[in-house]
């Protein structure tokens, strides 16, 4: 079966980095996507990874190990507005996303 | 950047009421428009896979007959929840990709809350 693995739940200070893994087990793989969801929002497309390595931008970046079927997502310098869940989701080799149920994350002051 | 409106934002009707969502790409082209369903604290659970010019291809467990779905064009599909009922109520959500590349995400549309009395 296909299965995506995020933490439910994260707490973090602002200010602070915070990272969130996902690991994924897909048949076939074709790129890792990372979304935020504000409570009550849609999601808005945040990362994008297909080859491994670190992709920046800005107070976010993203990294991913294909060997080992593993992503992180690291945000920096966080914001209260970054309280939020952050969705791992998969393209399998049917170009289909699978979804992990997202990690919330709380940001304290 | 890519841009995808959905309409209606929120909807409260009856119960046995056919309750109809339009999803348009607003500065994009896509074959391919996703239709998901989240219940409050609970992630995303897509329904379907709508294609432009064919029959949508629903997730197993989602009744076709229910929930229809039509994609008349590059920029538009739209989902009909027929006799919904108050176990329908939920946040409806599309999403589209782009024609150019499967590389390009999935933009998602604002979102319908439907409730139904």
């Amino acid at each position: 079966g296909q299965n995506i693995d995020q933490p439910t739940e994260m707490t973090a200070t602002e200010g602070a980095i915070v990272q969130i893994n996902c690991t994924y087990q897909t048949s076939g793989f074709n790129g890792l996507f990372w979304y935020q969801q504000h409570a009550g929002e849609a999601p808005t497309f945040l990362s994008y990874n297909v080859l491994d390595g670190l992709e920046e931008k800005g107070r976010f970046s993203s990294f991913l190990s294909r060997s080992k079927g593993y992503s992180y997502l690291l945000l920096k310098e966080l914001q209260m507005k970054d309280s939020a869940s952050y969705l791992c989701a998969v393209r399998d080799s049917n170009y289909q996303l699978i979804w992990g149920a997202g990690t919330k994350l709380i940001i304290k002051p | 950047g890519a841009v995808v409106s959905q309409h209606p934002s929120w909807v409260i009707c009856k119960s046995g009421t056919s309750v109809k969502i339009e999803c348009r790409s607003l500065d994009f082209q896509a074959t391919t428009m996703f239709w998901y369903r989240q219940f409050p604290k609970q992630s995303l659970m897509l329904m379907a896979t709508s294609n432009e010019g064919s029959k949508a291809t629903y997730e197993q467990g989602v009744e076709k007959d229910k929930f229809l779905i039509n994609h008349a064009s590059l920029t538009l599909s739209t989902l009909t929840v027929t006799s919904a009922h108050p176990e329908d109520s939920s946040f409806y959500i599309c999403s589209a990709r782009p024609l150019t590349g499967e590389a390009q995400p999935q933009h998602f549309g604002d979102g319908t809350r439907l409730s139904i009395l």
